[in-house]
């Protein structure tokens, strides 16, 4: 596709119940990030994907949080047991490669409410 | 570990008028910096990004920042300020080191009104 696309763009879900989301990265962008955007936390870095691999998943607040990336594509972020705290936009971002001066492209994000 | 401090969470200015939005950053080797725009209910725009090249970078929409490593800023400025420049804008640094993976560490943002 033209750019990053995320679903669902909203989330509802009761407490303790799982959920997924997704992204669809630009076609051909090797590097893939999670970051989380929350009131009073601002922009946080969750995660990141070279390839099929995470080099870096310093970010991932708890062990209820996970990610994955197939094919080298599409990443899921799944997150065990939601807690109201989890209420956030998600967002996905894509980069050419790895390279600090990249630009990094972001998704529309996914909204998801704990309740 | 690196930072970024956006000076002043919402700024408020007049049509027409001058747009200065502040970013200091905090970074033991010098790094990269961007500003990024978010419009309500959309993910995150770049304006425009430093990479030692230039220190006077054009961006998109007519904004433009100045990199200076003796104040350790990077604050992006717009002459005449648009009604459709009201969003939320972000401060962000990367390390320039293979270690970062190009991640990047955000500011706080600066919401920018713009008034008729």
């Amino acid at each position: 596709g033209a750019g990053v696309s995320q679903s669902p763009s909203n989330k509802v879900t009761e407490k303790g119940k799982d959920v997924e989301l997704r992204c669809d990265p630009i076609s051909g962008h090797t590097a893939l990030y999670w970051y989380r955007q929350s009131l009073g936390q601002g922009l946080e870095f969750l995660i990141y994907f070279q390839g099929n691999s995470a080099p870096d998943k310093s970010g991932l607040p708890s062990d209820r949080f996970s990610a994955e990336r197939t094919g080298g594509s599409v990443s899921t972020l799944t997150i065990q047991r939601t807690q109201q705290e989890d209420s956030a936009v998600y967002l996905c971002a894509s980069s050419p490669t790895a390279f600090s001066g990249n630009t990094i492209y972001f998704g529309e994000g996914s909204w998801l409410t704990v309740v | 570990a690196q930072s970024v401090t956006q000076l002043g969470s919402h700024v408020s200015v007049s049509e027409g008028a001058l747009v200065l939005l502040r970013c200091n950053y905090s970074s033991s080797v010098p790094p990269y910096l961007f500003w990024y725009v978010q419009y309500p209910n959309q993910g995150l725009q770049l304006l425009l990004k430093y990479t030692s090249a230039a220190t006077l970078v054009k961006g998109i929409n007519g904004f433009e920042a100045e990199f200076k490593k003796s104040e350790t800023s990077f604050h992006l400025t717009k002459p005449s300020a648009h009604m459709s420049d009201a969003a939320e804008y972000f401060c962000a640094v990367s390390d320039p080191g293979g270690t970062s993976y190009g991640k990047l560490t955000f500011g706080q943002g600066t919401i920018l009104t713009v008034h008729p």
